[in-house]
């Protein structure tokens, strides 16, 4: 049973777009959701967390929007860069992180210039 | 992240051998986890530490067996290799709410 559905599996952006990622949980026990970035040949780097307490966080150009009741959360990439290409995945974990991380399936995102 | 060291980085070796993947971190920190991404899947855990007395089995330990040496070292280990443990693995740290991940050890079992 996959716990954390991530979709889309791939998207294309123009620079300068907007990039949005969505992900669907069904654990309601989880109570921190991490976005991470992933580049070729490199482990996954933490990009921005939420808590399930708080509708929107934003940091920088990225910001996540968390539905508690839809049990969905998504990552939006305002003013997308080429640099910006790489892997994304959502997870969420129980007890803040401690026992790990439930990761979703992963998008490759590539931002044309 | 140069605070968390996977040795060897790549590898490759046949069924049923025996195979040991080191992960050495200078974070000072507790917890520490083993991940296995494939393609497709994300990543997937395997096992994690809080400390050097406390070992937990993840969502896929089957197959794999780990030891934690000292605070900052965990390994990992492949008791009889088969080829679909062919994968990218990746040790992680984590303080707080935060995991830190390694540069990943691309491990092949022909």
């Amino acid at each position: 049973q996959q716990q954390v559905k991530q979709s889309p599996q791939s998207l294309i952006v123009q620079k300068g777009g907007i990039s949005i990622i969505n992900c669907a949980y069904e654990n309601t026990a989880f109570d921190y959701f991490p976005w991470y970035q992933q580049f070729p040949g490199k482990g996954p780097a933490l990009l921005i967390a939420i808590r399930p307490d708080v509708s929107e966080k934003k940091e920088g150009r990225f910001t996540i929007s968390f539905n508690k009741s839809a049990k969905q959360f998504s990552l939006h990439i305002m003013d997308s860069q080429p640099g910006d290409s790489a892997t994304y995945f959502c997870a969420a974990s129980t007890r803040g992180g401690a026992d790990g991380l439930t990761f979703g399936k992963g998008t490759h995102l590539i931002i044309q210039p | 992240d140069a605070d968390v060291t996977q040795t060897p980085r790549n590898r490759i070796t046949k069924t049923g051998k025996r195979i040991m993947l080191e992960c050495s971190q200078t974070k000072g920190h507790d917890r520490m986890y083993w991940y296995r991404q494939d393609p497709g899947l994300g990543l997937r855990l395997i096992y994690y530490s809080f400390d050097v007395k406390d070992i937990n089995k993840g969502e896929i330990s089957d197959g794999y067996s780990v030891s934690r040496q000292a605070q900052a070292k965990f390994s990992l280990s492949l008791e009889s290799a088969i080829p679909n443990q062919t994968a990218l693995y990746f040790c992680a740290t984590s303080v707080g709410r935060s995991q830190y991940f390694g540069p990943g050890t691309r491990l092949t079992v022909l």
